[in-house]
């Protein structure tokens, strides 16, 4: 398994301005990947982050609001751009992993953003 | 698009009583089935995982089955204690890349 942090934990921001979100990982890992949360739904991918490319945005979703950055092989970050009081959400970041019966991922305890 | 349901969406049940999770998908081309638990503040934690060319998975007192041709899956709790509430999440993997697709979620709670 892989142990995974996220700061933030939790942050109250004003509408208009950035957060950046940063992902550690216990492990050397090559997948990483960005979730959203809304206030009663379920997760939703945002993008797939691999070392040494760049980002893949799922549908939806664009590099200028939600830039990632993936520096090295335990490390991401997720910055949430001129927000507004729609991206309250729960941000979460997982990896890949391997549990009994096959692939899986891990995740971190997630960010609870407030923009107001 | 590959869509998958939950239901219920919550679940409120006294302590010992035995309970049954549901979660549907739309496509059945499917790689592989997970059920998550989610604690607040806490992330997500993999419970259970069916493979595609399985049919149920036991863990403890949990229990998960998997209709594929129907596009169904069931969680079973059995004797459910108070430390069983969370947020129960199943996702389907569809193959190439370990992306999920999660469902909309079970709230449970467990009653004294």
């Amino acid at each position: 398994s892989a142990v995974i942090s996220q700061k933030p934990s939790r942050d109250i921001c004003q509408r208009g301005t950035s957060l950046t979100i940063q992902c550690q990982v216990d492990s050397q890992v090559t997948m990483m990947f960005w979730y959203r949360q809304q206030p009663g739904q379920s997760l939703t991918l945002i993008a797939t982050a691999n070392q040494g490319s760049e980002a893949t945005y799922e549908s939806g979703f664009v590099i200028d609001k939600f830039p990632i950055s993936r520096p090295n092989l335990t490390f991401s970050t997720l910055t949430v751009s001129n927000m507004s009081p729609e991206d309250s959400s729960i941000y979460l970041c997982s990896v890949e992993g391997r549990r009994e019966g096959g692939d899986t991922q891990y995740f971190g305890p997630g960010t609870r953003l407030t923009v107001l | 698009k590959q869509e998958v349901t939950q239901i219920p969406a919550a679940l409120s049940v006294p302590e010992g009583e035995n309970l049954v999770l549901n979660c549907s998908f739309t496509d059945s081309a499917i790689y592989n089935l997970q059920w998550f638990r989610q604690d607040p503040g806490k992330g997500l934690t993999s419970l259970l995982l069916i493979q595609s060319s399985q049919r149920e998975q036991t863990s403890g007192r949990l229990n998960a089955s998997l209709d594929k041709s129907s596009g169904r899956s069931t969680l079973y709790i059995a004797a459910s204690q108070p430390g069983d509430s969370a947020t129960y999440l199943c996702a389907v993997n569809a193959g190439g890349g370990n992306k999920l697709t999660f469902g909309t979620g079970t709230q449970l709670k467990v009653e004294l």
